[in-house]
């Protein structure tokens, strides 16, 4: 495997379900990002995991939850989510520098989330 | 806050060139990128800006005014294969890129 790997590609849910989305990249990246990429809309910065340290979206609600457990693998659980939520969920990650300097970001495929 | 504005919708001639404008207003800036995304796949990087002036990578130039908030991509010789929605994003201080609606591009024959 190469690059910035994303499963599923797909998932329908309901409201009730918990489910997860994995991300794992292949590159050697300290930064690993989740996005929501809804129909009209920009693409929107949920979380981000970089030098250890997490940052994230205040206006992310919490049936949304990162983790995080080492450099190549990220993980977004969800859990009672809302048919608003359904839309492609992108991962992303890149190398990042203390003096922090901005490196290209490499995405992943993505899942395409409907919540019924 | 952060604003970044492009157009919606470009169409242009195979062969033709087509500059795509981007204006940001962001609370800091650590570098401009551009992004090209196809249909149901993932964007992927095309150039990044963090000094004024032009980047050329073959076919693809993009430029950046920061005094201005302004930026540009400028792709020459368009192929059919350059339809695409083209993503504009800046890079603030605090680690978090803003994406611009994306400014999606139609290359007629």
């Amino acid at each position: 495997e190469t690059g910035v790997t994303q499963t599923p590609r797909h998932l329908v849910m309901g409201m009730t379900n918990k489910k997860s989305l994995k991300c794992e990249q292949h590159l050697g990246h300290n930064a690993m990002y989740w996005y929501k990429q809804s129909a009209k809309k920009p693409l929107e910065l949920m979380f981000v995991y970089s030098l250890e340290e997490r940052v994230e979206n205040n206006s992310v609600p919490s049936r949304f939850s990162p983790e995080c457990p080492n450099s190549s693998h990220l993980f977004l659980h969800l859990h009672t989510l809302q048919p608003e939520d359904s839309a492609l969920y992108l991962c992303a990650s890149s190398q990042e520098t203390s003096g922090g300097r901005s490196y290209e970001q490499y995405f992943g495929p993505g899942t395409r989330l409907t919540v019924t | 806050g952060q604003n970044i504005d492009q157009p919606t919708e470009m169409t242009a001639t195979e062969g033709a060139i087509v500059q795509i404008n981007c204006t940001y207003q962001t609370s800091g800036f650590n570098g401009l990128f551009w992004y090209q995304q196809h249909a149901g796949e993932a964007p992927t990087f095309l150039s990044y800006n963090v000094l004024d002036g032009l980047e050329e990578k073959g076919r693809f130039s993009s430029f950046l005014s920061r005094s201005k908030g302004y930026s540009y991509l400028l792709l020459k010789e368009l192929q059919m294969k350059d339809s695409a929605s083209y993503l504009c994003a800046v890079r603030s201080s605090a680690r978090q890129l803003t994406f611009g609606s994306g400014t999606q591009l139609t290359v007629l024959p």
